[in-house]
């Protein structure tokens, strides 16, 4: 079983919808949550930084991580064509050996016209 | 500021050769980290350096090396190439202060090709 499962999509959307995308980890050392966004050739781009449990928002993008269920989730509201890329979830411990991050496999994500 | 930078963006190799990829990270990052992106497989950690020292490595194998230098960019050598080793090869750098708001930042990557 991998450390991080995500739904590797794709999934297409209408301009304007709400986006949900989700992954679930398996390492209760995890403590620090991130999504990043990775257009096609392109190096991934940071999107959201999350610590422990709770909600984040930056503009049309909200954070969630619920520690007890194991389970984190990027929302998109009003989404627009320029959002569809990869989207990837990354994850690290607080060790100082363990700054690697260990990411999901990455959801496609289309949004139409 | 200039972000990560990373070369050659392309390289083609046969196999048997071996691969040199470079990176230089963000002004004032001392931490590397080189990660793997093959078809299918997501990203998957190779090696974090951080003043000079190799601080982890993940699963691979020991053809895959590395070494940080004094001005701390960073080189990933890969010998004896396999077609497998054909992926995109992302570099990353951070404050390397592990345990607060540390975060890593991406380089646009090295396509390499094995034929």
């Amino acid at each position: 079983q991998k450390e991080v499962e995500q739904d590797p999509g794709p999934l297409s959307v209408p301009e304007g919808a709400i986006v949900s995308l989700n992954c679930t980890y398996s390492n209760s050392a995890f403590q620090y949550f991130m999504w990043y966004r990775q257009y096609s050739r392109k190096g991934p781009e940071l999107l959201m930084y999350t610590y422990s449990s709770g909600n984040k928002e930056d503009g049309r993008f909200t954070a969630q991580v619920d520690k007890s269920s194991k389970y984190i989730s990027l929302f998109i509201r009003d989404s627009q064509p320029s959002d569809s890329a990869t989207y990837l979830c990354a994850m690290r411990a607080n060790t100082g050996t363990a700054s690697k991050l260990t990411f999901g496999t990455g959801t496609r994500l289309q949004v139409t016209l | 500021e200039a972000g990560v930078t990373q070369s050659p963006t392309h390289l083609i190799k046969t196999r048997g050769q071996q691969a040199t990829l470079r990176c230089s990270p963000i002004s004032g990052h001392t931490s590397v980290y080189w990660y793997q992106q093959a078809l299918g497989l997501g990203l998957q950690f190779l090696l974090w350096y951080d003043e000079g020292e190799e601080r982890n490595r993940g699963n691979f194998p020991p053809r895959f090396s590395g070494r940080q230098f004094p001005n701390y960019s960073s080189e990933l050598n890969v010998n004896a190439l396999e077609l497998e080793d054909s992926a995109l090869y992302l570099c990353a750098s951070s404050t390397g202060r592990s345990g607060s708001k540390e975060t890593q930042y991406f380089g646009p990557g090295t396509r390499l090709l094995v034929l």
